[in-house]
């Protein structure tokens, strides 16, 4: 089992929808992150989270430690935020890398 | 700041055959990291520095070697490649004044192929 689940592994919604990326975790974790990997490649971290609530523009994380899970938002989407989305996690007690999901790609069509 | 770059971006190798990928931070990161991203799989750590002189293995460290003699930079090598071996690798970098919460910075990643 991986120990980072990400739901739905692809998504498509139309200009304007409200996008939730869902991201359960198994293990104890001291942070979590959320990226973002463009089509050409690139990867940008977008938050990196050890309690409650971020936002940044049109996204906004949580995340609940208790119940070892984490939701990324995108309000009024735009075609532009077409990606896939990955969560990661640093592992308490792990190496000091990521553990990732294996990532979300949405598609918002115009 | 260039941020992370890395050398090369592409490159098809036979098997048997060596390369070290380069990687170089000009941000002052203490922490930097080499992972492989295969369809499928998700991103993997391979090896991780958390600084000049130090290395450790990650979840996929065979096959590989790495080196840091100089903080802003990172090598990983492949001393006789595989097919196994072919992905997109990339470099990160993060702070340590987080540790181990820092933000990590990604370099644009390199595609490999090895026939």
């Amino acid at each position: 089992k991986n120990e980072v689940e990400q739901s739905p592994q692809n998504l498509t919604a139309q200009e304007g929808e409200f996008i939730t990326i869902n991201c359960s975790y198994s293990v104890g974790i001291s942070a979590l992150h959320w990226l973002q990997q463009h089509p050409g490649g690139g990867i940008v971290s977008l938050f990196m989270l050890s309690s409650g609530k971020k936002k940044h523009g049109r996204l906004i994380a949580t995340i609940n430690i208790q119940e070892k899970h984490s939701s990324l938002h995108i309000t009024a989407s735009h075609p532009r935020d077409s990606a896939v989305y990955i969560c990661a996690v640093h592992l308490r007690g792990g190496a000091d890398g990521l553990t990732f999901g294996k990532g979300t790609h949405l598609i918002i069509q115009p | 700041n260039a941020g992370v770059t890395q050398t090369p971006k592409f490159r098809v190798l036979k098997t048997g055959q060596s390369m070290t990928l380069l990687c170089a931070q000009d941000m002052n990161h203490e922490y930097m990291y080499w992972y492989r991203q295969d369809p499928g799989m998700g991103l993997r750590l391979i090896h991780y520095s958390v600084g000049e002189g130090t290395t450790a293995k990650g979840e996929v460290p065979d096959g590989y070697n790495v080196s840091r003699l100089k903080k802003q930079n990172f090598l990983l090598g492949l001393e006789s490649a595989a097919p196994s071996q072919t992905s997109v690798y990339f470099c990160a970098s993060s702070y340590a004044g987080t540790r181990p919460k820092g933000e990590q910075y990604f370099g644009p990643g390199t595609r490999l192929t090895v026939t």
